[in-house]
């Protein structure tokens, strides 16, 4: 069974503090990997898809990266507009098309001004 | 805006009660994916279409259904509803099977009393 653990599951940062979040994996065979963020009350919002070992994407203040087992969503100078529930996921093959996404319970980020 | 419609917001019903949630997906996209958040289990892949047709299905109660219209929009359908139900429903697209980034909606919130 296709497991994702993410780790801390509450983060409190001051403003411009940069961190990583943790997000490792045990699947079978990895299609992709994602981030999303997620603020309370409203649906996930796409930030990256990763899809092999030493890959990395960047958008603004975050970069995301991707090992065998785990992954790492980079946060830089965060600023109090960052704070928000980070989820990761994983897709798998799994006899052809794409199937759901397994999510992790997610990291709470909080940005102190 | 992510493009991903849902209606209701919020749905309020009780025990034994059947509701009937519905989704639009992003303009172009084919398949349509579902999934439940609950405090506990986190972010659960219910049920996917593609095209009309069902393609994959995760952890969809046998009292849950779903269908996908000839329009493209989607259904999903809960029956004899129980406390436990009581969740946020999100509905995601992407452009085809293999395509692997899922567009969230803004979800319905639904309350079993």
């Amino acid at each position: 069974e296709d497991q994702v653990t993410q780790s801390p599951e509450a983060l409190r940062l001051q403003e411009g503090e940069s961190s990583s979040l943790n997000c490792s994996y045990t699947v079978s065979g990895l299609r992709g990997l994602f981030w999303y963020r997620q603020d309370p009350g409203k649906g996930p919002e796409f930030l990256f898809t990763l899809y092999s070992a030493g890959e990395e994407k960047e958008k603004e203040r975050l970069k995301a990266t991707l090992t065998k087992k785990e992954s790492f969503l980079h946060i830089t100078a965060p600023k109090p507009e960052d704070s928000a529930t980070y989820l990761c996921a994983v897709q798998t093959y799994s006899g052809g098309g794409a199937d759901g996404l397994t999510f992790g319970k997610g990291t709470h980020l909080i940005i102190q001004p | 805006d992510s493009g991903v419609t849902q209606t209701p917001k919020h749905l309020i019903t009780a025990t034994g009660q059947r509701v009937t949630l519905r989704c639009s997906p992003r303009s172009g996209d084919l398949s349509v994916y579902w999934y439940q958040q609950s405090l506990d289990q986190g972010l659960q892949f219910l049920i996917q279409y593609y095209n009309g047709e069902e393609r994959a299905k995760g952890n969809i109660l046998e009292r849950f259904s779903a269908q996908q219209f000839p329009d493209l929009h989607s259904e999903l359908n809960l029956s004899s509803l129980e406390l436990g139900d009581s969740a946020l429903y999100f509905c995601a697209s992407s452009v085809g099977p293999t395509t692997y980034e899922q567009y969230f909606g803004p979800g319905t919130r639904l309350t079993v009393t």
